[in-house]
């Protein structure tokens, strides 16, 4: 079976710091792995996705992750965090081989502060 | 335009009560999901369809059914409202239906069971 587990439900940094939002994963076979943010009052948005061709993956808003396959992780960092990425945050797995569906962590609040 | 739109996009019912939540999409996707949003559990899967004959349950349908009309339109129902479905639902779309596909949500639709 698969799962996601977000590391932190909330987590609070000032604005121009670093943004380190956790995301461990458990796949029985090779997983492919989302980063999705949540503004307030707004559906689900991608950020960046893994499909298996490079470990680093870089995605909107100056967003990245990397696949560390041997800590079965998929952290999202920023190097300066900006007032505006005051969201949620979901990191999803969908198990390869199969159809798209996708398995949400429980999400992690990200707040920013001046 | 919005390419996933949700009706309504809140409602208050009381338990005991039949209700529909539409979703409609102009992607052109043949895949259709809906989930629910509880504080803390992040998304679960309700229903999928890969096409307008072909439905599937997901992870916690029990109290809930759909309808696929059309490609572009997939209603979920409750056929009587329960307080622990009040809930954040979103309606959700993809292309091929392939696990590395990136869903497109719906900017949802808040229920209140009283």
């Amino acid at each position: 079976a698969q799962s996601v587990t977000q590391l932190g439900s909330h987590v609070s940094v000032s604005e121009g710091a670093l943004v380190l939002l956790r995301c461990n994963y458990s796949s029985s076979v090779p997983p492919y792995l989302f980063w999705y943010v949540q503004y307030p009052n707004q559906g689900l948005q991608l950020l960046l996705k893994y499909t298996s061709a490079a470990t680093l993956v870089k995605g909107i808003n100056g967003f990245e992750a990397e696949f560390k396959k041997s800590e079965t992780s998929f952290h999202l960092t920023k190097p300066s965090a900006h007032m505006s990425d005051a969201a949620e945050y979901f990191c999803a797995v969908s198990p390869s081989g199969g159809y798209n569906k996708l398995i949400f962590g429980a999400g992690t609040r990200l707040a920013v502060h001046p | 335009d919005a390419d996933v739109t949700q009706t309504p996009r809140n409602r208050i019912t009381k338990t005991g009560k039949r209700i529909m939540l539409e979703c409609s999409q102009t992607k052109g996707h043949d895949r259709m999901y809906w989930y629910r949003q509880d504080p803390g559990l992040g998304l679960r899967l309700i229903y999928y369809s890969f096409d307008v004959k072909d439905i599937n349950k997901g992870e916690i349908s029990d109290g809930y059914s759909v309808s696929r009309q059309a490609q572009a339109k997939f209603s979920l129902s409750l056929e009587s409202a329960i307080p622990n479905q009040t809930a954040l639902y979103f309606c959700a779309t993809s292309g091929a239906g392939l696990a590395q596909e990136t869903q497109y949500f719906g900017p949802g639709t808040r229920l209140l069971v009283l």
